[in-house]
């Protein structure tokens, strides 16, 4: 199979504060990984595309200094949400691709609903 | 730029109907679209990919058909069922040299016992 996870699933956190959010290839490596964000009865939007060991390729319009993503390993990936705001609560999905290829399917996690107070 | 439309936003059938959700999509420069299942407060599960070189695909009850030159994808679920309740996601994968998946408006469906 092609497994990925995302903890935590929910987080509530005080405005100010930062939040970290894991994605896990569990039974591959993942060359590439992606991260959405979904807010309420929309369709999910891409922020960021990350390659390992190198730098997150930001969406227009994405604060790459707000929303920090590290592609350390090639089965972890990690989204920072800085100085959260309300605003910045929403449904973060991450997705995985085992390959650069153009043709590689992505698999998607289980989601992280944020809700910042 | 890409944009991946669904028809309809929202629709309800009762318990055994077949039924026909529609995706549309602006440039058929694509490399596959993929059909996505979302329950609420959940993440996706992916029902079918079509690659750009395929006509359709087939899992089930479910049937998904690919007319790439009209930017046109349909998703057919035969024999409904009220677990079928569901939003329903389309996906192309964009043309060019990204990786990038555009996400259609979604259709929720209800399947009323």
């Amino acid at each position: 199979g092609a497994v990925v996870s995302q903890h935590p699933s929910r987080v509530i956190c005080k405005s100010g504060t930062s939040v970290k959010i894991e994605c896990r290839s569990l039974d591959f490596q993942a060359t590439t990984m992606f991260w959405y964000r979904q807010f309420p009865k929309q369709s999910l939007m891409l922020m960021a595309t990350s390659n390992e060991g190198s730098k997150a390729t930001y969406e227009q319009g994405v604060e790459k200094d707000k929303f920090l993503i590290n592609h350390a390993s090639l089965t972890l990936s990690t989204l920072t949400v800085t100085s959260a705001h309300p605003e910045d609560s929403s449904f973060y999905i991450c997705s995985a691709s085992k390959g650069g290829g153009l043709y590689n399917e992505q698999f998607f996690g289980p989601g992280t609903r944020l809700t910042v107070l | 730029k890409q944009e991946v439309t669904q028809i309809p936003a929202a629709l309800s059938v009762p318990e055994g109907e077949n039924l026909v959700l529609n995706c549309s999509f602006t440039d058929s420069a694509i490399y596959n679209l993929q059909w996505f299942r979302q329950d609420p407060g959940k993440g996706l599960t992916s029902l079918l990919l079509i690659q750009s070189s395929q006509r359709e695909q087939t899992s089930g009850r479910l049937n998904a058909s690919l007319d790439k030159s009209s930017g046109r994808s349909t998703l057919y679920i035969a024999a409904s069922q009220p677990g079928d309740s569901a939003t329903y996601l389309c996906a192309v994968k964009d043309g060019g040299a990204t990786n990038k998946l555009i996400f259609g408006t979604g259709t929720l469906l209800a399947v009323q016992p």
